[in-house]
């Protein structure tokens, strides 16, 4: 079974400096990868996705995360921060397709704190 | 803004009762899913509801299930509530298709005392 693995459970991170969300997942298989964000007290929201196609995938805030297939990872990367981007981040795999129905397996989530 | 609507936003149940939860779809989506979200962890898959049917189930016991109707909205019904049962209900919407997003709805917290 798919299984994601958030290496960090908290990243504190001062304002303007760059950051890296680790993310790996089990299966070399072909699989859609997510990175979703939770604002707090709010539901998730989708940040940015790799179905297939280019390795590096960017979101329209300046996040970007690259598709490892070797290494089975999908690290998320922004080159600077601001205290908006305080939240839990996750990381998702999907293997659709492979069965009947759509299924979304979360990692457990990576606490980040930008720090003024 | 996602489109997903849920409600109540927050409820208070006690052990043994029983809940529905509730979920509007995103316009055009034709499935949903229902998440469970426990404080501190990541959501798990409770099940998926497709053309009306169940069509995909996580590891949840059957006293957990659900409704789509033919307006696509939905319902998740948890019975015999118990304490580990608190946490934050989450209803996605997506077209059933492979690589498909799936759109999150804000949610719905349920305490279980």
């Amino acid at each position: 079974a798919q299984s994601v693995t958030q290496l960090d459970s908290q990243v504190p991170v001062f304002e303007e400096a760059p950051v890296e969300l680790r993310c790996n997942y089990s299966s070399s298989v072909s699989v859609y990868l997510f990175w979703y964000v939770q604002y707090p007290n709010q539901g998730l929201q989708l940040l940015l996705k790799y179905l297939s196609g280019s390795t590096l995938v960017e979101s329209i805030n300046g996040f970007e995360a690259e598709f490892n297939k070797s290494q089975t990872s999908f690290h998320l990367r922004k080159p600077s921060v601001h205290i908006s981007d305080t939240a839990e981040y996750f990381c998702a795999v999907s293997d659709w397709g492979k069965t009947s129905y759509d299924k979304v397996i979360f990692g457990p989530g990576t606490s980040l704190s930008v720090i003024p | 803004e996602t489109g997903v609507t849920q409600s109540p936003t927050h409820l208070i149940k006690t052990r043994g009762q029983q809940v529905t939860l509730r979920c509007s779809s995103q316009s055009g989506h034709n499935t949903v899913s229902w998440y469970q979200q426990a404080l501190g962890q990541g959501p798990q898959f409770i099940f998926q509801y497709y053309r009306e049917e169940e069509n995909g189930r996580g590891n949840f016991p059957p006293r957990f299930s659900g409704l789509q109707f033919p307006n696509y909205s939905s319902e998740l019904n948890v019975n015999a509530l118990e304490l580990d049962d608190s946490a934050l209900y989450l209803c996605a919407s997506s077209l059933a298709a492979s690589g498909n997003t799936i759109y999150f709805g804000e949610g719905s917290w349920l305490t279980v005392v």
